[in-house]
């Protein structure tokens, strides 16, 4: 069965430091997103990408993030200068229009 | 306002009976997508179930069902025959403008509910 991956898994970073989280999406979706879910908090939208370009952004996804397919089947999320408050369970979906599949997440940790 | 209220913050159930997970909504929009989700401790977040504004009946997916009252905004996940695999934190989500199959518009989620299966 096809399925979201994500590496790495774990990664623990120093404040201030840049990040990339890796997310190969299913191979015949379209539409690709990023949320994170802060520990024992509902999960929440950061970005979504169709087409080579973002769709749609909340809030959270500020100037300091950043999102690309570099080559046609990763999709990645950066984060510039990481701040402790972005340390978070971070997921990437791809999706039709009923479904949409989460990778397993990469739990980022912010020290 | 909340878009997606999960009223229950846990939820207990004995080993081989059913289990409703309540889940509320609010959208203006006739056309959205209802969606529910397990989330283990491990983490990841498995799709369950789905279902459309428009559709004409409840979905089922093996043990899992939708209890789907779209006067009241509801849309209820059933669990039937539980299992102790069944244990997990249980989300709720709303992709509005999607019945049609024409939005491919961002999740919204409730706060979740932890579920609690006893041998």
């Amino acid at each position: 069965e096809p399925e979201v991956t994500q590496t790495p898994s774990h990664q623990v970073t120093q404040m201030g430091q840049e990040v990339i989280l890796r997310c190969v999406p299913i191979s015949n979706h379209l539409y690709f997103y990023w949320y994170r879910q802060i520990l024992g908090q509902k999960v929440e939208f950061l970005v979504s990408f169709y087409n080579n370009e973002i769709s749609e952004k909340s809030e959270i996804f500020d100037d300091q993030f950043s999102v690309e397919r570099p080559d046609g089947s990763n999709f990645t999320l950066k984060i510039r200068s990481t701040k402790l408050e972005d340390s978070a369970m971070y997921f990437c979906a791809s999706s039709l229009p009923r479904t949409a599949f989460f990778g397993q997440g990469t739990r980022l940790t912010v020290v | 306002a909340q878009k997606i209220t999960q009223t229950q913050p846990g939820m207990f159930v004995q080993e081989k009976e059913a289990v409703t997970l309540d889940c509320t909504y609010d959208t203006s929009d006739p056309s959205y997508g209802l969606f529910w989700y397990k989330q283990p401790s491990s983490g990841e977040m498995i799709f369950l179930i789905y279902q459309g504004s428009y559709d004409q009946q409840n979905a089922t997916e093996g043990r899992y069902s939708l209890n789907f009252q779209k006067a009241r905004k509801s849309a209820n996940l059933v669990i039937s025959a539980s299992q102790l695999g069944d244990s997990a934190m249980y989300f709720c989500a709303m992709r509005e403008g999607n019945a049609g199959g024409t939005s491919y518009g961002k999740l919204t989620f409730g706060q979740g509910t932890i579920l609690t299966v006893h041998p």
